[in-house]
This record gives structure tokens, sequence and C-alpha cells, in this order.
């Protein structure tokens, strides 16, 4: 089915640990991000990407990496993780231009870090 | 950054109630949205707004765009239980879209 398929689902990580989050889409999207969502707080935009080769921060990028080599993938690395990081990941995905804005959203990664 | 105040935090409500819900901001956003979340899941589009005053409807739940682009609402008629979940709003403006904290909605049978 297409999609934004995000991997893994669940994660647990020690402190000072590194880590990948994968998300792709097959809908080819020019425009992907990553957000995160925390109890209380809605969900808060890390890294946006408007197309391959290009990237940029949103609102919580510390402590965060993203890279964009092609439409389809885009990886958010976690250089060293700490207890803050604990929280659900979202992956979203949408076209540019036209009239649509809608993102379409993975199913999340839940990550601990202790 | 842009802040989005989302009221209310929760409701609960008895199966065939009528809900509103609200999100303001301090900044103008070019296109407001409104998503559904079920446990487990990432969030899924309801309505999508694009310009101020527009009033938008699907199926039970209506939207609409506030004049001033700093405000929606979205109303859900005769709820079911099968509304519950977390409802946020989405402001955006050019490739920054923000998100309101949530309404939590419980539907009582």
């Amino acid at each position: 089915n297409a999609g934004v398929t995000q991997t893994p689902k669940f994660q647990v990580l020690k402190t000072g640990q590194s880590m990948t989050l994968q998300c792709a889409q097959d809908m080819n999207h020019e425009y992907m991000s990553w957000y995160r969502q925390d109890p209380g707080m809605g969900l808060r935009l890390i890294h946006y990407s408007v197309g391959a080769g290009i990237t940029d921060q949103g609102e919580v990028p510390n402590g965060y990496n993203v890279s964009r080599s092609t439409t389809e993938d885009f990886p958010l690395r976690l250089l060293s993780a700490a207890p803050s990081q604990t929280s659900v990941y979202f992956c979203a995905s949408k076209r540019t231009g036209g009239t649509y804005y809608g993102y379409t959203f993975g199913s999340g990664t839940r990550l601990t870090v202790v | 950054g842009q802040q989005l105040n989302q009221s209310p935090q929760s409701m609960f409500i008895q199966e065939g109630e009528d809900v509103s819900m609200n999100c303001t901001s301090s900044s103008i956003f070019n296109t407001w949205l409104w998503y559904k979340q079920e446990p487990g899941e990432g969030p899924v589009l309801l309505i999508a707004l694009y310009k101020a005053g527009e009033l938008t409807s699907n199926g039970r739940l209506t939207a609409q765009f506030g004049i001033t682009r700093k405000d929606s609402f979205l109303n859900i008629s005769a709820s079911i239980p099968s509304d519950v979940g977390i409802y946020f709003c989405a402001g955006q403006f050019s490739n920054d879209m923000r998100f309101g904290a949530g309404t939590r909605l419980t539907v009582k049978p």
C-alpha cells in the first residue's frame, strides 16, 4: 500500500548511543519532515526537506541530523541519545504546489532512552 | 516560534452530543488543517482550509478558517463512539506547519 513507512516501531536506547530512524514514502512527494510528539505538546517539527539534497531545521533540531539523498527516503539520526529524546517520532510527507497541503503521516516510532 | 493554543484539552461527552473545539494563534497562517489521531497511529487529515472565512464540511465534521487568519474551529455533530481520539489543529505558513497540543475526545455510549 502506498504511504509513509517508518521503522522501527519501537526502540530502547542507552544514553549516549546513536541510531537512525528510517522513513520511506512511495508517493513521489517532494516534501518530507520529522516531528516528535510529547504528552500535552502536540507535534513539534525537528527537520524538514523540500526535495532531494535540501534539508532545513525546524523548531527543535538540536541532537538530530537528517539527510535526503533520494526523494523516497528521509532518515533521522540521533547522534548521542539523551533521556530528553524519549518521545514518539513521526515522519510525514506531502506534495508541494497545488491546493492540497495535507501531510501523510507514518505510524510512528516510539523511542525510549534510558 | 509560532504558537497554537488549542482548547479544550479534553472533552468527555455522551454519544449523540455535538462537539466544538478551536485553535488560536498570535501569527497568521495561510492554511489551517484538522487531524485526528488514534492510538498507535499517526495523525490523519480530516479537513483542510485554504482561505480566510472558508467553511468546509466533511460528513458530520465542519471547520472554519477565521477571518483574521489567526484562528479556526472544528465542530462534530451527533458524536458516535468511533469519534474517540485526539484531534489536532495545524497552521501552515510556507513550509512551516505548527500543531496545537490536541483535544482528547472521549465519547460515552
